[in-house]
């Protein structure tokens, strides 16, 4: 068990819908990472927190943003879903803001777009 | 551009036979560099890292890297496999600056018997 929960595990839903994924950080961990991984792009960097603000941005959609909150846990925003949207969205935390701290990582969210 | 490759989409190996994954990483620094692995349904698991220092690398169930410079390469090992390492692993590296892990796009392990 990483210390990182992830909810809901799965999570099916049509186009053109919004969803919202959170994650609860381990304890003490300030920084919030949110990875996509899909079979065909592999495991792609979203977008990171560190204690409230965005420090980092990766391949992460204009349909998409996220944010942390004063309690640390984060909620990723998914909008005007597409069927490519379909994937593994995990999210990690590490306690630190630098990305050399190792990362702890969810079981993920299960995304299915029909 | 900073990019990681796993040459190997799919080994399939024998329980208790030796393994060998393999990770090249392109960039003139030495980044740190990470070994993950990801069981079916679950989340990724940190197996070891390499910041600097000895370049064999020790981790959990019985895994090791080396980090060859010469080479830009991060293998995995492990002398005897059991049927449990069935999984799929990902090499993972960290450019100097405040950027993201970069992935690559993991090796699937079959182990039979």
């Amino acid at each position: 068990d990483s210390g990182v929960t992830q909810t809901p595990k799965h999570l099916i839903t049509a186009t053109g819908q919004r969803v919202t994924l959170r994650c609860s950080p381990r304890s003490g961990d300030l920084s919030v990472y949110w990875y996509q991984q899909s079979l065909d792009q592999g495991l792609q960097f979203l977008i990171q927190y560190y204690n409230g603000e965005e420090r980092a941005k990766g391949n992460i959609l204009e349909r998409f943003s996220a944010q942390q909150f004063p309690d640390l846990h984060s909620e990723l925003n998914l909008s005007s879903l597409e069927l490519g949207d379909s994937a593994l969205y995990f999210c990690a935390s590490s306690d630190g803001q630098g990305s050399n701290q190792p990362q702890h990582f969810g079981d993920g969210t299960r995304l299915s777009i029909l | 551009a900073q990019s990681v490759t796993q040459p190997d989409i799919h080994i399939t190996v024998s329980e208790g036979a030796s393994l060998e994954l393999r990770c090249n990483y392109s960039y003139g620094a030495t980044p740190y560099l990470f070994w993950y692995v990801q069981s079916p349904g679950q989340g990724l698991q940190l197996l070891l890292k390499y910041f600097s220092g000895d370049t064999l690398v020790q981790g959990i169930k019985g895994f090791e890297a080396e980090f060859k410079r010469s080479q830009s390469s991060f293998n995995l090992r492990k002398p005897s496999v059991h049927w449990s390492d069935a999984a799929e692993y990902f090499c993972a590296v960290l450019y100097p600056g405040n950027t993201p892990l970069v992935f690559g796009k993991g090796t699937r392990l079959s182990v039979i018997a």
